[in-house]
């Protein structure tokens, strides 16, 4: 099945700085790969996706890139905000089946 | 648009009492739907998912149960509850081609 592996675990950045998360996954027959912020106590949304046929995909101050080739990719936030400390949930499966995986979660603090 | 509704939102159980958690899906048939158990700072542990009414893969082995009586329902059961089922549990969905969806969870409280 796939495995998902997130890092860093922690991330504090200073406001107005970037952050960079980044997955790995292991399974080559996934195409769909979804970025989720948690906050305290709440549930996880999604706040951006990336399929396997786009490299690099952004919104606003929030990019995603894909590596197919390495299994691996990369959520960006630029001029972080302190409404961008959050958890991130990384994912990676097919857009409809069971081996949808959720990476371990990375806490990021940006600081005023 | 597809939504989860899910009850209740918190919940404070002794040990050894029953469990019954429902989540029910809107705005889309057919969809996969899980369980997640998040413990306090910690990840997304997935507990259980289902592709079909009936059909229920279990991920991790516990003393809770799953069912699926309805397309758009998933129930989550214990028989008795232990103090390590303390938890904030989400109800998740995916509808075909489509991301996953969450409920709003419920913080479940064993004492």
């Amino acid at each position: 099945g796939e495995n998902v592996e997130q890092h860093p675990s922690t991330l504090s950045v200073q406001e107005g700085d970037s952050a960079v998360i980044k997955c790995t996954y292991s399974d080559s027959a996934s195409n769909y790969f979804p970025w989720y912020k948690q906050e305290l106590g709440k549930r996880p949304q999604l706040i951006i996706d990336i399929r396997s046929n786009v490299g690099e995909k952004k919104d606003q101050r929030i990019a995603v890139t894909l590596n197919k080739t390495a299994k691996h990719f990369s959520l960006h936030i630029t001029e972080t905000q302190p409404e961008d400390s959050a958890v991130y949930f990384c994912a990676a499966g097919l857009p409809y089946g069971q081996n949808f995986v959720f990476g371990p979660g990375t806490r990021l603090s940006v600081l005023p | 648009s597809q939504t989860i509704h899910q009850w209740p939102a918190t919940l404070v159980q002794p040990v050894g009492s029953p469990l019954s958690l429902e989540c029910t899906v809107e705005g889309t048939s057919n969809p996969n739907l899980y369980w997640y158990r998040q413990a306090a700072g910690r990840g997304l542990q997935l507990l259980f998912y289902s592709v079909g009414i009936g059909q229920i893969s279990s991920e991790v082995p516990q003393n809770l149960s799953a069912s699926r009586p309805q397309d758009r329902q998933f129930i989550l059961s214990s028989k008795k509850l232990l103090l390590s089922d303390s938890g904030f549990y989400l109800c998740a969905g995916q509808g075909p081609g489509t991301e996953a969806f969450f409920g709003q969870g419920t913080r479940l409280t064993v004492v």
